[in-house]
């Protein structure tokens, strides 16, 4: 695709339920990242996809958190039994290679509000 | 662990001026990258500008210039001829390079032009 896709934009979830968040990467990008951005925070760092393995998952919060990556491209990260404290936005971004010196490209994230 | 730091959570100027925003980082590291990036309403991040570490010369992309500062630790955005289009948050980052290869964020400056 012309860029990188996320969906659901918006994702509203009862407390307690999983959620799955979707990125499609840039056509022939080997790097993935995942990141989540509260509200008035800095972006925080999730977990990183070269091809579909994950060299860094030093960022997932908690064991309720998982993300895969398969066929080197799409990316689902899960969230299993959600809580309040999840409600943010969860960005993707995509890079040619996994040394960031190129640049990398974001969607436009996924904001997961649980209620 | 590298960190970076914006200290100015909002600013706000006349349309036309020149707009600074700090950022400083802290890294054992001497090879590296710094960013900033710019997240306006739509929340998709676009790179602003990058610069590499062992470069001494300060990158520039048209109206945008950095003053980087590496004994200081310093990596200042300076935005010239400021256009109500740059209304953005603007984050800061860092890459470390080979190896490690995730973006740390300050917690952002959200600028605001007035017409």
């Amino acid at each position: 695709g012309a860029g990188v896709s996320q969906s659901p934009s918006n994702k509203v979830t009862e407390k307690g339920k999983d959620v799955e968040l979707r990125c499609d990467p840039i056509s022939g990008h080997t790097a993935l990242y995942w990141y989540r951005q509260s509200l008035g925070q800095g972006l925080e760092f999730l977990i990183y996809f070269q091809g579909n393995s994950a060299p860094d998952k030093s960022g997932l919060p908690s064991d309720r958190f998982s993300a895969e990556r398969t066929g080197g491209s799409v990316s689902t990260l899960t969230i299993q039994r959600t809580q309040q404290e999840d409600s943010a936005v969860y960005l993707c971004a995509s890079s040619l290679a996994a040394q960031l010196n190129t640049e990398a490209f974001f969607g436009q994230g996924t904001r997961l509000t649980v209620v | 662990a590298q960190t970076v730091t914006q200290s100015q959570p909002e600013m706000s100027v006349q349309e036309a001026e020149t707009v600074t925003l700090s950022c400083t980082y802290d890294t054992s590291e001497n090879n590296y990258y710094l960013f900033w990036y710019k997240q306006p309403p739509s929340r998709q991040m676009i790179l602003v500008i990058r610069q590499e570490a062992y470069k001494q010369q300060n990158a520039t992309e048209n109206r945008f210039s950095v003053n980087f500062q590496k004994a200081a630790k310093s990596f200042s955005l300076k935005i010239s001829d400021s256009q109500l289009g740059d209304t953005a948050m603007y984050f800061c980052a860092l890459l470390l390079n080979f190896g490690n290869e995730k973006l740390t964020f300050g917690t952002g400056t959200r600028l605001t032009i007035i017409p």
